[in-house]
Parts: structure tokens; sequence; C-alpha cells
């Protein structure tokens, strides 16, 4: 499946660097996704773009900065994250945010380990 | 607040049935996906449910009762690959998926 593709797939990095995660999808979707999913815990929504604009941002602290240049790329720009910031960061995109019945399709992820 | 509860972990032998049961408290309902994850892997969907009632897609059906605030995902003639989580998620009012934390499901010979 090569719908949505997302780099790096794996990432180790310090408390003081600075990185960038990419995500982008083949499908003509709409919306697309920031997810954290941590071991044992449930899929934590992070940010969401519908046709490019920022629609939601759950809280997120600020050393996570989502970008959309268009809709079918995304990016999470990271700096000076911390331990428990380590976790497998998963993409997804759909249709449209707004439609209840179509189902998202997600990347690989990228599993991020901060030293 | 919003919550997804779901078994932690099940086992069950290949070429048996296995139902995986999913609770919802959410504020609204626009329906319920179940995913499936192998370990390793992206989250990939099986099925959506949005009416009461069963939908039956091959060997997998998902059961809605949203009176009761629960869907149920049966798997049947287990097959070793079907070992993975099953996570299941609510679309809530504001349209977004609340996730549960998954079920992982171990499927031995």
């Amino acid at each position: 499946e090569t719908g949505v593709t997302q780099t790096p797939r794996h990432l180790v990095m310090g408390m003081t660097n600075k990185k960038s995660l990419k995500c982008e999808q083949h499908l003509g979707h709409n919306a697309m996704y920031w997810y954290k999913q941590s071991a044992k815990k449930p899929l934590e929504l992070m940010f969401v773009y519908n046709f490019k604009e920022q629609t939601e941002n759950n809280s997120v602290p600020s050393r996570f900065s989502p970008e959309c240049p268009n809709s079918s790329h995304l990016f999470l720009h990271l700096h000076t994250l911390q331990p428990e910031d380590s976790a497998l960061y998963l993409c997804a995109s759909s249709q449209d945010f707004q439609l209840p019945a179509y189902e998202q399709y997600f990347g690989p992820g990228t599993r991020l380990t901060v030293t | 607040g919003q919550n997804i509860d779901q078994p932690t972990e099940m086992t069950a032998t290949e070429g048996a049935i296995v139902q995986i049961n999913c609770t919802y408290q959410t504020s609204g309902f626009n329906g319920l996906f179940w995913y499936q994850q192998h370990a390793g892997e992206a989250p990939t969907f099986l099925s959506y449910n949005v009416l009461d009632g069963l939908e039956e897609k091959g060997r997998f059906s998902s059961f809605l009762s949203r009176s009761k605030g629960y869907s149920y995902l049966l798997l049947k003639e287990l097959q070793m690959k079907d070992s993975a989580s099953y996570l299941c998620a609510v679309r809530d009012s504001n349209y977004q998926l609340i996730w549960g934390a998954g079920t992982k499901l171990i499927i031995k010979p």
C-alpha cells in the first residue's frame, strides 16, 4: 500500500535537535491528520488539516509545529522535544474531515526516539 | 469525558470464531469504525457502522447498537495472519475520531 507515505521511518534525536517528519498522500484526499501512538494507549489526534486549513489542534505543545503546503503534503516540525515524546507518529488522510462515512488511510508511521 | 473501552488482549485458536467487544461514551455519534493494525504497520480500515445491525464482509462482521453504546467485531475461520491489534473508533459530533486503546488478538495453532 503506497497511498500514504511517511519519511523517515525511524528517527533518533536529542532534546536540543530540530527535525521534520514528512507525509505525502497520493489518494486525492482533502483532509490530512497527525496522530501520536504510544504503547497500549489510544491514538491521540494532534492536528487536522482540511483543504489545507488547520481545523483542529488538540492542545498539542508548541514544540510540535505542523505545516500543510498543499493537500498532498503534511509536515510535522519538531524542536526541543522531551523523552516522553518518544512514540510512533502516524499520518493519515481522508476524503474530507466532515464527511463521516469516509475512512482514514494511514501511513506506516515514523518511530521517534528522543534521547 | 469521552471514552472507548475494549479488552486489552484476547487469545483464540486457528479456525475458530472470536468476538471483540467495544463500548463507547462520546459526545454525539457519527459512526463507528474498526481498524486492524499488524505489529509495526499502519492501521488499515475494516468496517464502518452508522446504523444498528450487522454488517458482513467476508470472514469479518461488525455489529452496532447505538442505544447500548456497543459494537463488536466478529472474526470467523481464524487464520494465523489475523494476529494483530484491532482498534475501535467512534466519530463524535465534532467529526473527530475517538479511539480505543486496541485489542491485541493472539491466534494459536
